[in-house]
């Protein structure tokens, strides 16, 4: 059965980095696009961007144009999103999904919460 | 970058009422539409895809439709597990989401 299992929940002080992890299985990594969402505490879904795992292409949201990074490692099915310059409006749990083109998701990782905190 | 907009941002409703959530977008996106519920805690949930089609699984008394603009999803009897949050999608181009309508009991 297909699976996204995400790393677990990072506390990062204003100004760090984070790095969250997002391993697939049960399906074809590189036959898929991997997407990156977040959702702040009570907010609404934000599309961060995509990383097409076969070719490494990836297109980022114009919010995050500069601070964010997403990369994927074929030998272990696994798709990474970085993000630099934490700022507390960074807290937000953090979803990985799949689809391909001209499909919606259809699943997503489980989330990760990130807390950006002094 | 292509908004979508949706609304109205809350609805309350009892059990058995029908509702309609319409969700418009900036530009024209054809039918490249989904729509997907979100209840606490929980990742989003594909409900319906190229705006009128049912994802599988899912009970028929979701439905979707319009192309272009223009989309509404409509509950036709609400149930008591429908109360919930639900969001628009396009994914004409790259992707962008609704600001989500949450569905509360009367």
């Amino acid at each position: 059965q297909v699976q996204l299992v995400q790393s677990g929940a990072e506390v990062k002080k204003p100004g760090a980095s984070v790095k969250v992890s997002c391993k697939a299985s049960g399906y074809t990594f590189t036959g898929y696009y991997i997407h990156w969402v977040r959702q702040a505490p009570g907010q609404g879904l934000e599309w961060m961007g995509r990383i097409n795992p076969n070719s490494g292409d990836t297109n980022y949201a114009q919010n995050f144009q500069g601070r964010v990074t997403m990369t994927g490692d074929t030998s272990i099915n696994t798709a990474y999103l970085e993000l630099n310059r934490l700022r507390s409006d960074d807290t937000a749990v953090y979803y990985c999904a799949r689809d391909r083109t001209w499909f919606p998701f259809d699943y997503w990782g489980q989330g990760t919460l990130v807390t950006v905190s002094s | 970058d292509i908004q979508m907009t949706q609304s109205p941002s809350t609805l309350s409703a009892s059990v058995g009422d029908r509702v309609t959530i319409t969700c418009r977008a900036s530009q024209s996106i054809s039918s490249w539409l989904a729509w997907y519920q979100q209840k606490p805690g929980k990742a989003p949930k594909l409900l319906i895809y190229k705006a009128s089609s049912l994802e599988g699984g899912v009970p028929s008394r979701f439905s979707g439709s319009g192309s272009g603009t223009e989309f509404t999803l409509t509950i036709s009897s609400l149930q008591p597990d429908d109360f919930a949050t639900y969001y628009c999608q396009q994914y004409n181009r790259y992707r962008t989401f609704g600001g989500g309508t949450k569905v509360e009991i009367k």
